[in-house]
């Protein structure tokens, strides 16, 4: 079946331009979770959704940064306002559930943004 | 909270050679650990992981790694690579049993050499 996809897969901005980033989880998967890889640094929680539940926001790094996550499927990634240091390629994943029982994060190919 | 360090950046290794990535964790409760792949412009894979039960965990394309408590390690490794294992390797581990974060480490880059 179809795995975790995003777009773009990449994605040029100039500084000040606010961006959106998609993200469809695998059909069926309840939890969905953003992260972001900057260059020679490992992969930064962002932010988790897991059904009607609220989302866990606790990643996102500032008030320029937003997602929402409609029907319990699709997810946008949003940042206003994009500064240089946003540049890194964010990836999506999703899970059946993120309870207590070990459930697999499956994730997409990301989306590479260079904020110029 | 969890954390993870990757000890090498960059592991160059030649084809047919064992290759050894080395992880450290810090966690106060127990803990799941992971190794994910990342072929180029490709998304993350899982190699394998460790849960519970045997401390000696067997992933796909041949990889193993070893969970030592005692040492905090889960450290990843291949009797004999191919070129085709050329990829970033990312550990990472998430506390139990609700915890949903995964923490990655750095990275260690392995670029296989004919």
């Amino acid at each position: 079946g179809a795995g975790v996809s995003q777009s773009p897969s990449n994605k040029v901005t100039e500084k000040g331009k606010d961006v959106e980033l998609r993200c469809d989880p695998i059909s069926g998967h309840t939890a969905l979770y953003w992260y972001r890889q900057s260059l020679g640094q490992g992969l930064e929680f962002l932010i988790y959704f897991q059904g009607n539940s609220a989302p866990d926001k606790s990643g996102l790094p500032s008030d320029r940064f937003s997602a929402e996550r409609t029907g319990g499927s699709v997810s946008t990634l949003t940042i206003q306002r994009t500064q240089q240091e946003d540049s890194a390629v964010y990836l999506c994943a999703s899970s059946l559930s993120s309870g207590a029982l070990y459930n697999e994060q499956f994730f997409g190919p990301g989306t590479r943004l260079t904020v110029l | 909270a969890q954390s993870v360090t990757q000890l090498d950046s960059q592991v160059p290794v030649f084809e047919e050679a064992p290759v050894e990535l080395r992880c450290n964790y810090s966690s106060s409760v127990s803990v799941y650990l992971f190794w994910y792949v990342q072929y180029p412009n490709q998304g993350l894979q899982l190699l394998l992981k460790y849960l519970s039960g045997s401390t000696l965990v067997k992933g796909i394309n041949g990889f193993e790694a070893e969970f030592n408590k005692s040492q905090t390690s889960f450290h990843l490794r291949k009797p004999s690579v191919h070129i085709s294992d050329t990829a970033e390797y990312f550990c990472a581990v998430r506390g139990e049993p609700n915890d949903y974060k995964l923490s990655f480490g750095a990275g260690t880059t392995v670029t296989v050499r004919a």
